[in-house]
This record gives structure tokens, C-alpha cells and sequence, in this order.
């Protein structure tokens, strides 16, 4: 069975231009997440997607961020303007029971995002 | 609220010692807590979890932690480092909506 996935593994970019990342997640997951960790700091939450829909979007830093989940399946995260302090690792997660605490989640291998 | 602390943001542990990393969590009603590792330019791989079963854990490749209510710890050990256990640790505590809340992570080194 395959993992979650993304696209790119890396990315550099110079500051003003767009990047979109894309999570594929474990096939027949409900629950997709997006965390970011950027130099130095925790990994953090930035958003949730039950199928299609935004379950938890508290995370996200501001409005150049844009997540969406067409059809429930694969995701994208679009930062348009990107700005140096975006740079970091975008990690996806999916994870198949919905509402249970402890449910446990999957990691991609996280994109890579430096914007110069 | 929830929030976990690791103690150390690096240790390191000479290869046959033993390993001890070590979290502090926070949270308002009984906890799911987990440990995660990060091996270099890979993704973050689930070691263990506790959900509230039996209080000593056992993981992936030797690790295992034990929660303790008292001390509020969910400390990650190993009786005897490999080499290819370097790698970044990262002690989660999840909420009741099933978020994820990290703490800094401790790199380990294992010297040979």
C-alpha cells in the first residue's frame, strides 16, 4: 500500500512567486492534514480536510496560503505571494477514523520549500 | 490545552549505550501521546503511541516508552543505541479533535 505522498520533495523560489504543493493521500484516508515546520522552530498545525471539506483551518499563518481538497482525494497548498519566512518543510498527514482521539496519522515525506 | 516539552534539543549516546529521550506533556484530560522520528530527507515515521491501554509502550526497532500520570512524562528509551538510529525525535500529544500538537524534537547522535 502506498504512503502519503507529496510533490515537490524540494522547491526554491525567489520571493513574490507562487508555489503549490501537493499531497496525495494514503488511498481511501478521509482526514487530510497539512503542518509546516520553518527553521528552528516545532512542527505545527496548519490545517485539516475531512474528505472535501475544511474541518480546522486555525493554523493557516494568513491569506497567501490556500488549501483545497477537490473530490476528497489529492490536496494542494498554494502560498501566492511566497515571502522568506515561508521557507520550511510542508509535511502532509492523512489518517482513516474520523472523531476518535489517538487515531493515528500518517506522515509524507514533507516539500521542502526555500524562497530566496 | 495541550503542548508537549522535550527536555533536550540534542543528545548524544555512544553506539551500544543506552538511549533516554526525554518529554514532558500538558493536557486537560487524559492524553494519546506519540513518538515520531525523522531519519534524514525522509518524512516522519510513527515509533509508538500510548491511548490510554497499558502504560508501558513498546515501538518500532527496540524503543519504548512509559507514561506516567504523576510526572506528566512520556519519556522514549532504548537499552542499546545502532547507529542507525540517528535520526530527529518528536514526542505528540493529541487533542480530543484529533489534532497534533509536536514539541521541539531532540536530535540524536550516536557516536561508534
Amino acid at each position: 500500500e502506498a504512503g502519503v505522498t507529496q510533490f515537490p520533495s524540494h522547491s526554491v523560489i525567489e520571493k513574490g512567486q507562487t508555489v503549490t504543493l501537493r499531497c496525495d493521500p494514503i488511498s481511501g484516508h478521509d482526514n487530510l492534514y497539512w503542518y509546516r515546520r520553518v527553521m528552528g522552530k516545532e512542527i505545527k498545525f496548519l490545517l485539516h480536510f475531512v474528505k472535501e471539506s475544511k474541518q480546522d483551518e486555525s493554523g493557516m499563518p494568513n491569506n497567501r496560503f490556500l488549501a483545497e481538497r477537490t473530490g476528497g482525494t489529492y490536496s494542494t497548498l498554494k502560498v501566492q505571494p511566497a515571502e522568506l519566512e515561508d521557507s520550511g518543510v510542508y509535511f502532509c498527514a492523512s489518517s482513516q477514523v474520523r472523531g476518535f482521539s489517538g487515531n493515528t496519522i500518517y506522515f509524507g515525506e514533507g516539500s521542502w520549500l526555500t524562497v530566496v | 490545552a495541550q503542548s508537549v516539552t522535550q527536555l533536550d534539543s540534542h543528545v548524544s549516546v555512544s553506539e551500544g549505550t543506552p538511549v533516554l529521550l526525554r518529554c514532558n506533556y500538558s493536557s486537560s484530560y487524559s492524553p494519546s501521546l506519540f513518538w515520531y522520528v525523522q531519519h534524514p530527507n525522509k518524512g516522519l515515521q510513527l515509533l509508538l503511541k500510548y491511548t490510554s491501554a497499558a502504560t508501558l509502550v513498546k515501538g518500532i526497532n527496540g524503543f519504548e516508552a512509559e507514561f506516567k500520570k504523576s510526572e506528566t512524562s512520556f519519556h522514549l528509551t532504548k537499552p542499546s543505541a545502532h547507529m542507525s538510529d540517528a535520526a530527529e525525535y518528536f514526542c505528540v500529544v493529541s487533542d480530543r479533535r484529533n489534532q497534533f500538537y509536536f514539541g521541539t524534537g531532540t536530535s540524536l547522535t550516536v557516536i561508534p
